[in-house]
């Protein structure tokens, strides 16, 4: 079985400038989240959708972050324009729906650097 | 709230035991376990729920005391592969799908 998907692994901007990154979660899974994590931090969630749903976007800058899950299986998360602050890793996580406290896996992240 | 992990470094030696620990300000439903390796994705390692279970794999095992807000991962006998950073997230009570992750626990296991 095919885990997540990611791409593009890394990406350089200059500040400004857009850029979006890709997530193909694995198949069947209701649930997927994007994380932004910081140097020597854990992952921080910036949205969680159910389905196409986006259920939990409070911690998404949403004057220059923008996320889309259409037909509820793969998703785009989008920065414009980028900002210095913004230079992290991307995680895209997946999970089933079920009782609360399903396992999440992990795509190996887009490393986002911004100039 | 971010739970809190403790140590933020360990360094030891293979076949040595460590323990680490996650405590919360917040009620918890759910303590999920991952280790995260340089530069790659974070794996799951397991869940606990709410009752004080105790869970365990091989000689990696955890426990939860719900009442403290606290889970505690034990490895024991460590190896080389178990080097990597630890990371809690906590589950909070109706929101168990959402996790809080902590700042996590950088393990070293030298030879």
């Amino acid at each position: 079985e095919a885990g997540v998907v990611q791409s593009p692994r890394y990406k350089i901007i200059e500040k400004k400038q857009p850029v979006a990154f890709w997530c193909n979660p694995i198949s069947g899974h209701n649930t997927l989240y994007w994380y932004l994590q910081n140097l020597g931090q854990g992952p921080e969630l910036l949205i969680r959708y159910e389905n196409e749903e986006a259920v939990d976007d409070s911690q998404l800058p949403k004057d220059r972050f923008s996320a889309e899950r259409l037909k509820g299986v793969d998703s785009t998360l989008k920065i414009q324009p980028a900002e210095l602050g913004d230079s992290a890793v991307y995680l895209c996580a997946s999970s089933s729906r079920g009782a609360g406290g399903n396992e999440q896996f992990f795509g190996p992240g887009t490393r986002l650097t911004v100039l | 709230q971010q739970p809190v992990q403790s140590p933020q470094a360990v360094i030891l030696r293979e076949g040595e035991d460590a323990v680490i620990n996650c405590s919360s300000s917040k009620a918890l439903y759910s303590v999920h376990w991952y280790r995260q390796k340089h530069g790659e994705a974070p794996v799951f390692l397991m869940i606990l729920l709410k009752g004080g279970e105790q869970k365990g794999h091989e000689k990696i095992s955890a426990s939860f005391n719900e009442k403290k807000q606290q889970s505690s991962l034990y490895l024991t006998a460590s190896q080389l592969s178990y080097s990597g950073t630890y990371f809690c997230g906590t589950g909070d009570s109706g929101s168990a799908r959402q996790l809080t992750f902590g700042s996590g626990t950088q393990l070293t296991v030298l030879p």
